[in-house]
């Protein structure tokens, strides 16, 4: 079955750090996510992106945040300087389509540390 | 924001026996709602969705229900099956469109 691959599985940074999180998502599927959940709390969305550009976001993406598709396979997620309040499971997601009855295919996430 | 609410942070059921997961929401512009599993240390799972203009979606063990005049959705699993063991999240969207909101989950335990 088709996955959604993102890389580092765990990423320690240091505060103020910048950080880069890499997703693939599936081949032919035309729209991407980010999500992500701090410990104890609901998974909460960040930003979707399809067409090489952004389509909603979030509150919580700020300036600080920003997204890419650089190449046909990737999608990245990057935090410009890193935050204490950022230490957050970071999920990628992708869907064939708006999210309708399809829902998304989410990765198996970026534990994120900032330390 | 508590758009999207999981009362029951824990539920534990005898294999064999009905799971029901409830959930209930406040905009009432939410018009799909979608039901995930989660095991630990990996994404969500998508299990079943239903649209608002329908109050019941069957898929196999699966069968959400819709009351849209309550605001409440509930999640039955039968037969429960220890497998079925996960965090199960209900999410909504509005207009079909690509933001999900996420209640807090609700911790299944189905005991052999």
């Amino acid at each position: 079955e088709p996955e959604v691959t993102q890389t580092p599985s765990h990423q320690v940074t240091q505060m103020g750090q910048e950080v880069i999180l890499r997703c693939v998502p599936i081949s032919n599927h035309l729209y991407f996510y980010w999500y992500r959940q701090i410990l104890g709390q609901k998974v909460e969305f960040l930003v979707s992106f399809y067409n090489n550009e952004i389509s909603e976001k979030s509150e919580i993406f700020d300036d600080q945040f920003s997204v890419e598709r650089p190449d046909g396979s990737n999608f990245t997620l990057k935090i410009r300087s890193t935050k204490l309040e950022d230490s957050a499971m970071y999920f990628c997601a992708s869907s064939p389509s708006r999210t309708g009855n399809y829902g998304y295919t989410f990765g198996s996430g970026t534990r994120l540390t900032v330390v | 924001d508590q758009q999207v609410k999981q009362n029951s942070p824990s539920l534990s059921v005898q294999e064999g026996r009905i799971s029901i997961l409830n959930c209930d929401y406040t905009n009432s512009m939410f018009d799909y709602f979608l039901w995930y599993k989660k095991y630990p240390a990996e994404g969500p799972t998508f299990l079943i969705s239903i649209s608002s203009i329908k109050d019941k979606n069957e898929d196999g063990r699966f069968t959400v229900f819709l009351n849209k005049s309550a605001k409440h959705l509930s999640l039955h699993i039968v037969p429960s099956q220890p497998g079925d063991s996960a965090v199960y999240f209900c999410a909504a969207s509005h207009n079909a469109g690509n933001m999900l909101t996420f209640g807090g989950g609700t911790r299944l335990m189905v005991k052999p």
